[in-house]
């Protein structure tokens, strides 16, 4: 099956301080890219959908400044958090699919940010 | 507004079956996907079904009704390692998936 990777898998950063999160698709190429957060016991929130070179669309309530996207190849999306604060600790998940509306998103293995 | 509904948390033994069951309302229907997702990874996909009826998938099978808005997965011959959370998403009118808020099943010897 397809394969989506995430680096790095857990960081923990300084208040202040800016994070880059990369998402790649191994052997497939993705169209388009999705970007998730997850807090403790609570699902998935949908954070942006980018599709490759173009602007990331963002999600009702979700800051475009503060969480950068970019989506520069068929194999690549970038998440930075920016000036990264405590309540950005979260569990972040990308994922991937190829064009068609109907396949299945294939999720990378997430990243556990925190934030001191 | 759109939404979808499952239980929080369900109990079953080892061995046994377990039906988790999920209702949603959303501004139209392109297909219903179950996905499991163990504490502190990424979710892993299980089953789509975007007509009515039963899919089947080994000891997993998931079913549809449109009708009713409704969809169950079924899970036979339960083991420990199916301790996990399980996550109902709808693919509505603009191919955006919706996603519950996931049922945490606990299975025990």
């Amino acid at each position: 099956g397809a394969v989506v990777s995430q680096h790095p898998s857990r960081v923990i950063c300084k208040s202040g301080t800016s994070v880059k999160i990369e998402c790649r698709s191994l052997d497939f190429q993705a169209t388009t890219m999705f970007w998730y957060r997850q807090f403790p016991k609570q699902s998935l929130m949908l954070m942006a959908t980018s599709n490759e070179g173009s602007k990331a669309t963002y999600e009702q309530g979700v800051e475009k400044d503060k969480f950068l996207i970019n989506h520069a190849s068929l194999t690549l999306s970038t998440l930075t958090v920016t000036s990264a604060h405590p309540e950005d600790s979260s569990f972040y998940i990308c994922s991937a699919k190829t064009g068609g509306e109907f396949y299945e998103q294939y999720f990378g293995p997430g990243t556990r940010l925190t934030v001191t | 507004g759109q939404n979808i509904d499952q239980p929080t948390e369900m109990t079953a033994t080892e061995g046994a079956i377990v039906q988790i069951n999920c209702t949603y309302q959303t501004s139209g229907f392109n297909g219903l996907f179950w996905y499991q997702q163990h504490a502190g990874e990424a979710p892993t996909f299980l089953s789509y079904n975007v007509l009515d009826g039963l899919e089947e998938k080994g000891r997993f099978s998931s079913f549809l009704s449109r009708s009713k808005g409704y969809s169950y997965l079924l899970l036979k011959e339960l083991q420990m390692k199916d301790s996990a959370s399980y996550l109902c998403a709808v693919t509505d009118s603009n191919y955006q998936l919706i996603w519950g808020a996931g049922t945490k099943l606990i299975i025990k010897p």
